[in-house]
C-alpha cells in the first residue's frame, strides 16, 4: 500500500514560469513533510518541509503548500531554472517514539522534472 | 567535505557472497538512518539508530540483514548470502534531531550476480 503517492512521473515547464509538483498521502499520522530533489548518482537533496499543522512554507524560490484535508501538497517553484531539472521526491515523517527528530521518512515515486530553456 | 559518505560507491558481487557497507555521518549528527532504493521507486526506510542504540527496524529487514553502530559514529550495513533482489542503491542518512530533515549521502550502489 503506497502511502505517499506522486502520479506524475514526468514534467517539462519552460525556463521563467512555475513548476507545481503534486503529491498525496493517506497516512493521518505523518506530522512534517518533506521534498527532496535527486541528481544521478547522487544521494537526495533536503529543499523544503512543512509540519503538518501548517499550510504553508516558502523559501526563497520554494513554496510548499499543505491541504490537509485533501490529504495532498505541492510544491511550487518560481521562477523555474534548467539547474531545477532532477528528480523530486516527497517524503512524508512519522515519529519513531516520542522524542522530536527521531523520523522515519515515507517517500513518494518521485516526479522527473525538465525546465526547458 | 562535510557531508555523509558512504563506501564503497559501488559494489558487484555474486549470490551468496556477503557484503559489508559503510556510512559516516556528519559528525555532530547522532541519528543515522538507512534506506534502500530501488528502480523506479523512491528510498525505502530500513532501519535506524540514536547514537549507538538501534531503536527501529522495518519488516524489509530480513534475519540476513544486520546493521551496527558501535560507538554512535559511523555505521555498517551488512548483507549474509545475498541474493539477486538484494541489487540495489543503499542510502544512509544523518540527523542532528532538532529538525526533521535528513541529509543524504551518495549511496552504494550494489549488485548481485
Amino acid at each position: 500500500d503506497q502511502q505517499v503517492k506522486q502520479n506524475s512521473p514526468s514534467l517539462s515547464v519552460q525556463e521563467g514560469r512555475i513548476s507545481i509538483l503534486n503529491c498525496d498521502y493517506t497516512n493521518s499520522m505523518f506530522d512534517y513533510f518533506l521534498w527532496y530533489k535527486k541528481y544521478p548518482a547522487e544521494g537526495p537533496t533536503f529543499l523544503i518541509s512543512i509540519s503538518s499543522i501548517k499550510d504553508k512554507n516558502e523559501d526563497g524560490r520554494f513554496t510548499v503548500f499543505l491541504n490537509k484535508s485533501a490529504k495532498h501538497l505541492s510544491l511550487h517553484i518560481v521562477p523555474s531554472q534548467p539547474g531545477d531539472s532532477a528528480v523530486y521526491f516527497c517524503a512524508a515523517s512519522e515519529r519513531i517514539g516520542t522524542n522530536f527528530g527521531n523520523e522515519k521518512l515515507t517517500f513518494g515515486t518521485g516526479t522527473r522534472l525538465t525546465i526547458i530553456p | 567535505d562535510t557531508g555523509v559518505s558512504q563506501n564503497p560507491r559501488h559494489k558487484i558481487t555474486k549470490r551468496g557472497q556477503n557484503v559489508t557497507f559503510r556510512c559516516d555521518p556528519i559528525s555532530e549528527h547522532n541519528r543515522l538512518y538507512w534506506y534502500r532504493q530501488t528502480l523506479g521507486q523512491g528510498p525505502e526506510f530500513l532501519t535506524y539508530f540514536q547514537n549507538e542504540a538501534q531503536l527501529e527496524k522495518s519488516r524489509l529487514l530480513s534475519d540476513r540483514f544486520s546493521a551496527e553502530r558501535p560507538k554512535g559514529s559511523f555505521s555498517t550495513l551488512e548483507i549474509q548470502r545475498t541474493e539477486q533482489g538484494d541489487s540495489a542503491m543503499y542510502l544512509c542518512a544523518s540527523s542532528p534531531g532538532s529538525s526533521v530533515s535528513q541529509f543524504f549521502g551518495p549511496g552504494t550502489r550494489l549488485t548481485v550476480l
